[in-house]
């Protein structure tokens, strides 16, 4: 399967504990946004990466969030301190030069 | 904000019949992308239309755009069981997509 997948596909954690998500793109694909959903709601951009540089970070991105692609392949999402509204999906996407936006299964997670 | 607005905000349809769900924005676009989401999965691209078109098609699927009133409309046409779910319409002026939240479709047997 060529798509953009995530890891993992559930999590569940304490409040106060971190977590960390991955996302490994569509190969050759330079582009790589995260999103979050929220139940009943559409997904809310929070960043996005061209190769491995961090362009823009949305409002939504605390400080307790940040986002890495080391090598401009793969990128994490690391939420420290996790709050109980934290709890959401978060959502990977990927594209190269074309305007369309590929989206992995997402990471659901749920934060007791 | 560019968000994109649907309407109606749930659907409910015979297998059969078409659906037609409608989207409104505020600013100008490049181009406008709908998406579906099958309940608890990612989402799926379904089609693109840039903001010179008017109106596009793929397989049962027809969009139109309106950039004079900032407003798309998604039909379905012969809706299937597999066509439940929601439909995403997601405005574009730079590089980020900016969803509304949605029409969730479900389609009777």
């Amino acid at each position: 399967d060529t798509g953009v997948s995530q890891n993992p596909r559930h999590k569940i954690t304490k409040r106060g504990q971190n977590v960390t998500f991955r996302c490994d793109p569509i190969s050759e694909h330079n582009r790589l946004y995260w999103y979050r959903q929220t139940l009943g709601q559409g997904p809310e951009f929070l960043t996005y990466f061209q190769n491995e540089a961090q362009l823009e970070k949305s409002r939504l991105l605390s400080d307790r969030f940040s986002a890495e692609r080391p090598k401009g392949s793969f990128s994490t999402l690391e939420i420290q301190r996790t709050e109980q509204g934290d709890s959401a999906m978060y959502l990977c996407a990927s594209r190269s030069g074309s305007d369309t936006q590929y989206f992995g299964p997402g990471t659901r997670l749920t934060v007791l | 904000s560019q968000q994109g607005e649907e309407d109606p905000q749930a659907l409910s349809i015979q297998e059969g019949e078409n659906a037609t769900m409608n989207c409104s924005y505020k600013t100008s676009i490049n181009n406008l992308q709908w998406y579906r989401q099958n309940s608890g999965r990612g989402l799926v691209h379904l089609i693109l239309i840039r903001s010179n078109e008017r109106e596009k098609h793929s397989g049962r699927l027809r969009v139109t755009l309106d950039t004079s009133k900032k407003s798309s409309s998604l039909l379905i046409t012969a809706s299937r069981a597999a066509d439940t779910a929601s439909y995403f319409c997601a405005p574009v002026n730079d590089y980020k997509l900016s969803f509304g939240a949605g029409t969730t479709v479900t389609v009777r047997a």
